[in-house]
């Protein structure tokens, strides 16, 4: 079954504002990843967070992770234009030992300048 | 330089015919895979080989079958091609078959059939 659910499915927000999204899993996991894809584009990895962290931060990047909870969140701040994407959330089960993906769905993020 | 390059990158093409995509990873990384993107974004993955070795085999018809000659490149064939297959590939590679590495992705075929 599908691992990683987003929410929200789609967010518009003004340059400058923050962006958080959100990502719940099911079963327990070694490491959540989020990506970034571009519209025509490959994704693009942005930060990985493994089972035993709870926040973690790159550039304009924070994100959080509760394993309890079995849910992530990612937050951009001061958005750009250019942030304008999809995010996904990843997850690396904890009964996998081939390094098996399972990606969520999604969140559309739009960027107005 | 291309990490993960793709070939082609649109591919159009009738049902019932058969097809080959390939893909070639230049970053050194033992295990690539292949992955399905429809047209809701969803993103799942097919297989998955490691220095030539198959270890993801998800639920996929028989239909596809992959080939890793080396483990720079992993191609992917479709057999008897079906208006359901209509979507976006994505090769990746990672150093790896561990989630505790990011994988690096191509930049997608994107294969329609009529």
């Amino acid at each position: 079954s599908q691992q990683g659910e987003e929410d929200p499915q789609a967010l518009s927000i003004q340059e400058g504002e923050n962006a958080t999204m959100n990502c719940s899993y099911k079963t327990s996991i070694n490491n959540l990843q989020w990506y970034r894809q571009n519209s025509g584009r490959g994704l693009v990895h942005l930060i990985l967070i493994r089972s035993n962290e709870r926040e973690k931060h790159s550039g304009r990047l924070r994100v959080t992770l509760d394993t309890s909870k079995k849910s992530s969140s990612l937050l951009i701040t001061a958005s750009r234009a250019a942030d304008t994407a999809s995010y996904f959330c990843a997850t690396d089960a904890r009964s996998s030992n081939t390094g098996k993906l399972i990606f969520g769905q999604g969140t559309t993020l739009q960027v107005k300048p | 330089d291309t990490a993960v390059s793709q070939t082609p990158k649109y591919l159009v093409t009738q049902m019932g015919n058969d097809k080959s995509i390939k893909c070639e990873q230049n970053l050194g990384h033992d295990t690539m895979y292949w992955y399905k993107q429809d047209s809701k974004k969803f993103l799942k993955i097919m297989f998955s080989y490691n220095n030539k070795e198959l270890i993801i085999n998800e639920t996929v018809p028989n239909r596809f079958s992959p080939k890793s000659p080396d483990k720079a490149h992993l191609n992917l064939h479709i057999n008897s091609l079906e208006l359901g297959d209509s979507a976006v590939y994505f090769c990746a590679s990672s150093p790896k078959p561990t989630g505790t590495y990011e994988q690096y992705f191509g930049p997608g075929t994107r294969l329609t059939v009529t």
